[in-house]
């Protein structure tokens, strides 16, 4: 079966710009996640949707980062503006539904801001 | 939540069995040890996932202690390719909402040496 795709796979950016990730799940797969992932660090959830519903964003920066998952199927995510502390690795990720396991991660967005 | 420890880095000589320890003393009942690696420039993947047996798959093998207070994840026989960092995660797939979640610490480098 496909994988989670994710692109752009690398983007750099000057901060106060804007910029969007884009993540298509597994096929059937019903909850997405959101992670952001500092150098040196392990993964950490930003929003969790379950089919176009947002199940979790309590760990997303909402002056700045917004996501959505309109038709269930794929998800942006946006930061606007953005800093140099957002420079990370975005990982999106998804499951057949909430609280089934495993999670498939995608590869990744690596963002610099500079 | 229920919390991991895992040795920050651990060294490996290519085709040697790896044990890789977790201690998590203040696990729950319900509480699956999960087990993820990333290898690098890569999201996280699934290795193995368990609750009181010990369990096979064709990446690894779970040893869960008789307390369930530690367990360790075995490679066989490393390989280069098995050079990642690996996270040992507990969830309760009964509990409601983002406690279902993967939370993910700062894991295990391996490093496997040719």
């Amino acid at each position: 079966e496909a994988g989670v795709a994710q692109s752009p796979r690398y983007k750099i950016i000057e901060k106060r710009q804007s910029v969007a990730f884009w993540c298509n799940p597994i096929s059937g797969h019903a909850t997405l996640y959101w992670y952001q992932q500092i150098l040196g660090q392990g993964p950490k959830l930003l929003i969790q949707f379950q089919n176009n519903g947002v199940v979790d964003d309590s760990q997303l920066p909402k002056d700045r980062f917004s996501a959505e998952r309109l038709k269930g199927v794929d998800s942006t995510l946006k930061i606007q503006p953005a800093k140099l502390e957002d420079s990370a690795v975005y990982l999106c990720a998804s499951s057949l539904n909430s609280g089934a396991y495993p999670y498939t991660f995608g590869s990744g967005t690596r963002l610099t801001v500079v | 939540d229920a919390k991991t420890t895992q040795p920050n880095s651990m060294e490996s000589n290519e085709e040697e069995p790896v044990h890789l320890p977790c201690n998590h003393s203040t696990i729950s009942g319900t509480d699956y040890i999960h087990w993820y690696r990333q290898l690098p420039s890569q999201g996280p993947e699934y290795v193995i996932h368990g609750l009181t047996s010990n369990v096979n798959n064709r990446m690894a093998s779970l040893a869960i202690a008789e307390d369930r207070k530690s367990s360790t994840l075995i490679l066989h026989r490393a390989t280069l390719r098995d050079a990642a960092v690996y996270y040992c995660i507990l969830r309760d797939p009964f509990e409601s909402g983002s406690a279902r979640q993967l939370t993910f610490g700062s894991g295990t480098q391996l490093t496997v040496l040719p």
